[in-house]
């Protein structure tokens, strides 16, 4: 699986938008980009993924670059509960292909009131 | 969304005991589980594939015979951490891709382990 990498940590001030970005420039051309995202001392939480077109769900956008080599994850209204890590995480779909998540140090987002 | 659980959610013993956490899938099927392993300020690394019905896929690192992982059931996987010494106090995460469904997965609240 393609190797990710995230900034350590970002603030955001609540009620404004939370862009976080992942760079993905070793890609395949069949691996999506999946966001998780763990807040402290709890199971990690799915929140979107995508192959090449940005997608948005009650949760968040990811947009994808056109070359697919980086993502932002976007939280549109950031509040004090989305205080989390948050993991970009690259790999190929389907149960068939083992499913595995390697996770990597992801971005501590901090959002303040 | 689909829940996975897990029991006990902490757990204290002392070193040389065995301790067995629980992972349930509690309204989907899961052929295979996850579990994983966290330190403090760390990421979750994960240490094996658990697969119903037939022996579990191990990371490098990770050793079999401590990490004991029986797949039982559809919707149960237990990690049995044996002879259990300070070094394996950790935050334990197991996960879940339901069956034949979507591509994300859902992983349980996580047992926190601690030896003395």
């Amino acid at each position: 699986d393609a190797k990710t990498t995230q900034p350590p940590s970002m603030d955001c001030a609540e009620g404004r938008a939370a862009n976080l970005p992942c760079n993905h420039s070793t890609i395949s051309g069949n691996e999506y980009v999946y966001w998780y995202r763990q807040i402290h001392s709890q199971g990690p939480q799915y929140i979107i993924h995508g192959l090449k077109n940005n997608e948005t769900n009650e949760m968040a956008s990811l947009i994808i670059t056109e070359d697919r080599k980086s993502s932002t994850l976007i939280l549109p209204h950031a509040t004090l509960r989305d205080t989390a890590v948050y993991y970009c995480i690259v790999r190929v779909a389907g149960a068939n292909q083992g499913g595995k998540l390697i996770f990597g140090q992801g971005t501590e987002l901090s959002v303040k009131p | 969304g689909a829940v996975v659980s897990q029991h006990p959610s902490w757990v204290i013993c002392k070193s040389g005991t065995s301790v067995k956490i629980e992972c349930r899938s509690l309204d989907f099927q899961a052929t295979t589980m996850f579990w994983y392993r966290q330190f403090p300020k760390q990421s979750l690394m994960l240490m094996a594939t658990s697969n119903e019905g037939s022996k579990a896929t191990y990371e490098q690192g990770v050793e079999k015979d401590k990490f004991l992982i029986n797949h039982a059931s559809l919707t149960l996987s237990t990690l049995t951490v044996t002879s259990a010494h300070p070094e394996d106090s950790s935050f334990y995460i197991c996960s879940a891709p339901p069956a034949g469904g979507p591509n994300e997965q859902y992983f349980g609240p996580g047992t926190r382990l601690t030896v003395t």
